[in-house]
């Protein structure tokens, strides 16, 4: 099946800083990549869909200034999280859609766990 | 509008059989995707189906009713491997995916 990565893996930080995290697609061409974010005993809760090339689509609710992507290629999407807080700590997860499939099945990467001190 | 619902938790015995349950109220509904996450893991795919009936695959099933807007997932020949969250996942016209909250399957031995 299809591979996705992401990277880091997990990542500690002081409240004020920005953390970057990576998500590719590894063997296949994603045009949509989703991202998501998921505390301790909740389900997952789309923050924004992000399409090559183009604006992302934010969720009801989340900062777009807060939460930065950029979707610069069909393999590679990335989320800043900028000046985060310990409310920011979480889960992230991220997903891409291969388009090449008729079920459009997203494929999840294995996640970033950020934790804001 | 959008809704999905599923149980919270579910247990049963290894070596059983279980069925999750799970409704759902989706707008341009484009079929149903079910995953498992283990805790601290993202989500791996399971099923999809997006026609009526039951889709099997070895010793995990899914079955569909569009007109009741109803799926359920069925495990079969429980292992203790088998303990996790099950979540099930509507997707729209836009290939936007509704999550459920998932259910919490717990397994005894």
């Amino acid at each position: 099946g299809a591979v996705v990565s992401q990277h880091p893996s997990w990542v500690i930080c002081k409240s004020g800083t920005s953390v970057k995290i990576e998500c590719r697609s590894l063997d296949f061409q994603a045009t949509t990549m989703f991202w998501y974010r998921q505390f301790p005993k909740q389900s997952l809760m789309l923050m924004a869909t992000s399409n090559e090339g183009s604006k992302a689509t934010y969720e009801q609710g989340v900062e777009k200034d807060k939460f930065l992507i950029n979707h610069a290629s069909l393999t590679l999407s990335t989320l800043t999280v900028t000046s985060a807080h310990p409310e920011d700590s979480s889960f992230y997860i991220c997903s891409a859609r291969d388009v090449s499939l008729s079920y459009n099945e997203q494929f999840f990467g294995p996640g970033t766990r950020l934790t804001v001190l | 509008g959008q809704n999905i619902d599923q149980p919270t938790e579910m247990t049963a015995t290894e070596g059983a059989i279980v069925q999750i349950n799970c409704t759902y109220q989706t707008s341009g509904f484009n079929g149903l995707f079910w995953y498992q996450q283990h805790a601290g893991e993202a989500p791996t795919f399971l099923s999809y189906n997006v026609l009526d009936g039951l889709e099997e695959k070895g010793r995990f099933s899914s079955f569909l009713s569009r007109s009741k807007g109803y799926s359920y997932l069925l495990l079969k020949e429980l292992q203790m491997k088998d303990s996790a969250s099950y979540l099930c996942a509507s997707q729209d016209s836009n290939y936007q995916l509704i999550w459920g909250a998932g259910t919490k399957l717990i397994i005894k031995p």
